[in-house]
Parts: structure tokens; sequence; C-alpha cells
């Protein structure tokens, strides 16, 4: 199985300051052949499922606020909350879908309001 | 989007069995996975294994072969996980999510609001 890990494992920022959060894969999850990253981040508020926020490591979802944004390739991605809500405090978590089965995720990151 | 609604919490005995259905509603139900993703209290998330019920094989991690069955009843929309021999670890919250890849599976833009599955003698 490809094993994700991400850092920090907590960060507190500012209200309206940038927030970074990493992920690293074990290998790749760049297909080759469409030239396209299997990796996805997922935001999780207390009590709730998940919720979609980047596909392809930098596709944001739809409704999703511009102020998060995926980068990244190959085994190396981060998401980034350009300005830093009070709604935006959370567990972060990246995921690839390279591998089957076993869509991996990473151990999550939480994020606070300084 | 689709909607999916899990079936409700469950205590179980340890050694015993656990099936949670998960109805999906406002979409195509054959042609998209459906996996199962559990969460154990204050830890991250685990992707258990899924299925295209168009193809019908289901796919597992590792850790659970042997021990969880996802099946889905397409002339209800609904998919299902068994998980047996069921121990205290078990102990968690389990989704089902829902890809929106035609006849692949990827990322998870639907989940169910979760079910909890407490392992207790």
């Amino acid at each position: 199985d490809i094993v994700m890990t991400q850092s920090p494992d907590s960060l507190a920022v500012s209200l309206g300051e940038r927030a970074t959060i990493n992920c690293k894969s074990s290998q790749s999850v760049l297909y080759s052949s469409n030239n396209k990253n299997y990796l996805a981040w997922y935001q999780q508020k207390p009590g709730q499922p998940p919720k979609l926020l980047i596909y392809w490591a930098s596709t944001r979802e739809s409704g999703v606020p511009d102020r998060f944004s995926g980068s990244g390739s190959g085994t190396d991605f981060t998401l980034t909350i350009s300005s830093l809500q009070a709604e935006d405090v959370a567990v972060y978590y990246c995921q690839q879908y390279y591998s089957t089965p076993g869509f991996t995720f990473g151990p999550g990151t939480k994020v606070d309001i300084k | 989007q689709v909607q999916l609604v899990q079936s409700g919490a469950e205590v179980k005995k340890p050694g015993s069995s656990v099936k949670v259905s998960c109805k999906a509603s406002g979409g195509t139900f054959s042609s998209y996975a459906i996996s199962w993703v559990r969460q154990a209290p204050g830890q991250g998330l685990e992707w258990m294994g899924g299925i295209i019920p168009i193809f019908g094989t289901a796919n597992y991690a590792q850790k659970f072969q042997g021990r969880v069955t996802i099946t889905t009843d397409e002339s209800t929309s609904t998919a299902y996980m068994e998980l047996s021999s069921l121990r205290s670890e078990d102990t968690a919250v389990y989704y089902c999510a829902r890809s929106p890849l035609l006849h692949s599976s990827g990322w998870y833009d639907s989940w169910g609001q979760g079910t909890l599955v407490t392992v207790s003698s």
C-alpha cells in the first residue's frame, strides 16, 4: 500500500493569515499516461463526515472557496488556505486514489486559530 | 449530488458481526463506486474497501481481507458493509462514500452521515 504522511500534525494560524499543510506519498501518484496526480484533499469538522475540497491534486471542488488551493506533483503535495477564516477550523486529510485497492489517507492535520 | 443515508448505530458483542447499509438517492447507482471508510474515536480515516455495483466485484484493504464483505442491491440502490469477528478495536464510525468517476473509483464527493458501531461485552 502507498503510505501517506502529513505535516505538521497541527498548526495554529491567525485569522486572515496563510495556512499550509504538506502531504507526502511513499511512491509517486502521478499517472504518466494522463499526467494527472491521483491525490485529493478533504476537510472534516467534528461530528461531520469529510468534505471534498480538492481532487487531481489541484482541482477545486464546486462550491469550495477559492482561498483553498492544492499544488504539488509526484510524491509531494500542499494544501494552502490563503486567508484563514474561523469556519476553516477542522482536520484536513489527503488521500491517494492511485493504488487499487487501498485508497489510503494521510493521518490528518488539525488547523486551529491562534 | 447523490445523497447517501446510512443505517443507525449498532452495539455488538466481541466475535459477532455487523451489517451497515447505505442507501443512495438522487443519482445513478450502478455505475459509480461506493467505498467504506471507518474512523475510530479520535483517529483518522481508514479505507476498508469498495465496489462498483455494475461490475459486482469488491476490492478490500489487506487489513480487512477475510473479515469484510461489501455488497450492493441495485434494485434498492443500497450498498452494504458486513464486518465479522468483531473486536473492541473495530469500535468506530463507519462511512460510505461515492466516487463521481464513471465505472471507476477515485475521490469521494458524497458521504453518508456515518454509523457508529460499538463493540463491547
